[in-house]
């Protein structure tokens, strides 16, 4: 069965520092997510996009969060500078064209900025 | 592993039991909802839909009710496994590209 795929499972990092997370959606999915889970809630979104242009941003802080799908397929998201707020589950999904879908989860990247 | 959510509100059922999970929804224009479940340091895993022309759909040991009068949305597992045991949330969509916003979570506690 085909998965959303992430990396690192876990990262620790010092505030200040830079961090990237990796995300490959399910093949032939053009629509990719990237959310925050924080401890105790739901996903929170952070960015959308459908193939290589991003149509929902409004949530990302973009003082010091980046995010990229150049060729349309995996997904880059970044931050720098971390900020000891930023530690959560950084959730990647993705679904075929993003029209009242289903969203396939990956298993998220654990961030622990100390 | 560590907790998904330390204070959800929890649901304890006996192995073999019926289990209902409840969420109401916010957007009375949302017409697509998803069950997820969250196994403890997981990514949501798919467990089934349903639209809003629908007012009951079911899986396997699964079945999900809407009732759009009151915005509400329920999961029923049948005879709960303790491989149940997760938090389980439900999440609303409104037609076109629009944002999945989830509920709170909660947690079944399956006791074997």
């Amino acid at each position: 069965e085909a998965e959303v795929a992430q990396s690192p499972r876990y990262k620790i990092t010092e505030k200040s520092q830079a961090v990237a997370f990796w995300c490959d959606p399910i093949s032939g999915h053009a629509t990719l997510y990237w959310y925050r889970q924080i401890l105790g809630q739901g996903p929170e979104l952070l960015v959308q996009f459908q193939d290589e242009s991003v149509v929902d941003d409004s949530q990302l802080p973009k003082d010091r969060f980046s995010a990229e799908r150049l060729k349309g397929v995996d997904s880059t998201l970044k931050i720098q500078p971390a900020e000891l707020g930023d530690s959560a589950m950084y959730l990647c999904a993705s679904s075929l064209t993003g029209l009242g879908e289903t969203q396939y989860f990956g298993p998220g990247t654990r961030l622990l900025v100390l | 592993g560590e907790s998904v959510g330390l204070h959800l509100p929890t649901l304890s059922v006996q192995e073999g039991d019926n289990s209902i999970i409840n969420c109401a929804y916010s957007n009375s224009a949302s017409d697509y909802f998803i069950w997820y479940k969250q196994e403890s340091g997981k990514g949501p895993q798919f467990i089934i839909d349903i639209r809003s022309n629908m007012d009951k759909r079911q899986g396997q040991r699964v079945t999900v009710l809407l009732n759009k009068t009151v915005k509400h949305l329920s999961l029923q597992i049948a005879a709960t496994q303790p491989g149940d045991s997760a938090v389980y949330f439900c999440a609303e969509n409104y037609s076109g590209n629009t944002p999945l916003v989830f509920g709170k979570g909660t947690r079944l506690s399956v006791i074997a």
